[in-house]
């Protein structure tokens, strides 16, 4: 069964606190992607990912970090630096960055920060 | 970096109904693509329509892409209940660095009533 897990799916922090967000993949996809979604907004791109070991800020990056340790792991940190942490995070992965203008993207089903 | 706009931000139709969705953008783009969101899930592609294309099928879905206008749209066609989500339509340009961004919409909320 191929596709994209987030876990948690819910999940509750402090504020001050840091989180990390899991994000794995076993479609042997080389781009992975972060984006936050406020309700009623589209998707903005936190960080994204071409290949291992390699990543670049997207539009919204402050206060947030990842890591590309393997190509099947992309995990999300939601650093007490955020300001507004409380979001739904997707996740995504296409086959790869350099034409991924010309591929779709796979998500997954999300997690939902919420801090207090 | 450039956004794709839905119009409409929210749609009401019955059951059997058509829905036409609207998406508008700024600058040059390399493709344009339409997804799909259901209440608290992730999203799903639909469809991708290049830049030099016009009209793309897929099964009930119809999308038009009309680059002089930098506008497309997205028609569903006898809508079922089960259609009811958001739509986002997504921009694929270039944004520097031999590098391409999709960039999304804010979407449009269709509700379809039995």
């Amino acid at each position: 069964d191929g596709g994209i897990t987030q876990s948690p799916k819910y999940l509750f922090r402090k504020e001050g606190q840091n989180v990390t967000l899991s994000c794995e993949q076993n479609l042997n996809h080389d781009a992975m992607y972060w984006y936050r979604q406020d309700p009623g907004q589209g998707l903005r791109l936190i960080y994204y990912s071409q290949i291992v070991n390699d990543f670049q800020k997207g539009d919204i990056a402050e206060g947030y970090s990842v890591s590309r340790e393997k190509k099947e792991s992309f995990p999300l940190t939601v650093t007490s630096a955020q300001k507004n942490p409380t979001a739904f995070y997707l996740c995504a992965s296409s086959i790869d960055h350099a034409t991924s203008g010309r591929n779709e993207q796979y998500f997954g089903p999300g997690t939902r920060l919420t801090v207090t | 970096s450039q956004q794709g706009e839905e119009d409409p931000q929210a749609l009401s139709i019955q059951e059997g109904e058509n829905a036409t969705m609207n998406c508008s953008y700024k600058t040059s783009i390399n493709n344009l693509q339409w997804y799909r969101q259901n209440s608290g899930r992730g999203l799903v592609h639909l469809i991708l329509i290049r830049s030099n294309e016009r009209e793309k099928h897929s099964g009930r879905l119809r999308v038009t892409l009309d680059t002089s206008k930098k506008s497309s749209s997205l028609l569903i066609t006898a809508s079922r209940a089960a259609d009811t989500a958001s739509y986002f339509c997504a921009t694929d340009a270039y944004s520097g660095a031999g590098s391409y961004q999709l960039t999304f919409g804010k979407g449009t909320k269709l509700s379809v009533i039995p």
